[in-house]
């Protein structure tokens, strides 16, 4: 089963306007983890932000926030104020606290294109 | 500090060739991770390494070997290229311990088996 789901392989989103990329995923482990990361064309990954399974609060970096919602098992990135520099592939992962290592699965993706 | 670091960049490989793929930290990190990039399916772990000496595998191991005999050194080999293998490869690395600490991604080699 698919840990990690994200259903939007692309968006698009006007210059200055918000734009929330979804991501769901499934786990059993009470205490985990979840991150986003950037990864422009030039290819390098880019950490945004990250949500542990224990936080009260949604986490936030700046323009962006992670919409979190437990019961839901979701983890939408939402970024405000969208600038052309954050057309992009965005990627969901998750972190599970079992096993010997931290080991991050990742969703497959969205393409975020930034328009005037 | 010049964080994670990959060699090389770019190569290609005729099919049944071998290769190492060198990835170098500089954080003292513990942990440290080879991932896949194939289009449409997200990074997948190879192997990982919890410290030096130790290594593991990850989702999609077979095909692959690695070694970690230097904490700042992760090495990835192809002992017989295959087309399957044509991919992004991307190394990284990240504190032991806990689930907050981020990885540290290095700029990806880009491998093309022929």
């Amino acid at each position: 089963a698919q840990k990690i789901t994200q259903t939007q392989p692309g968006m698009f989103v006007q210059e200055k306007e918000a734009v929330t990329l979804d991501c769901t995923y499934d786990t059993s482990d009470p205490s985990y983890g979840l991150f986003w990361y950037k990864q422009p064309s030039s290819g390098e990954m880019i950490f945004l932000i990250y949500q542990g399974s224990y936080d009260q609060q949604n986490a936030t970096e700046g323009r962006y926030s992670l919409n979190f919602q437990k019961a839901r098992k979701s983890a939408n990135l939402v970024i405000s104020a969208s600038q052309l520099g954050d057309s992009a592939m965005y990627f969901c992962a998750m972190r599970e606290r079992g096993g010997t290592a931290s080991k991050l699965t990742f969703g497959t993706g969205t393409r975020l294109q930034v328009t005037l | 500090n010049a964080g994670v670091t990959q060699t090389p960049k770019f190569r290609v490989l005729k099919t049944g060739q071998s290769m190492t793929l060198l990835c170098a930290q500089d954080m003292n990190h513990e942990y440290m991770y080879w991932y896949r990039q194939d289009p449409g399916m997200g990074l997948r772990l190879i192997h990982y390494s919890v410290g030096e000496g130790t290594t593991a595998k990850g989702e999609v191991p077979d095909g692959y070997n690695v070694s970690r005999l230097k904490k700042q050194n992760f090495l990835l080999g192809l002992e017989s290229a295959a087309p399957s293998q044509t991919s992004v490869y991307f190394c990284a690395s990240s504190w032991a311990g806990a689930n907050s600490y981020e990885q540290y991604f290095g700029p990806g080699t880009r491998l093309t088996v022929t």
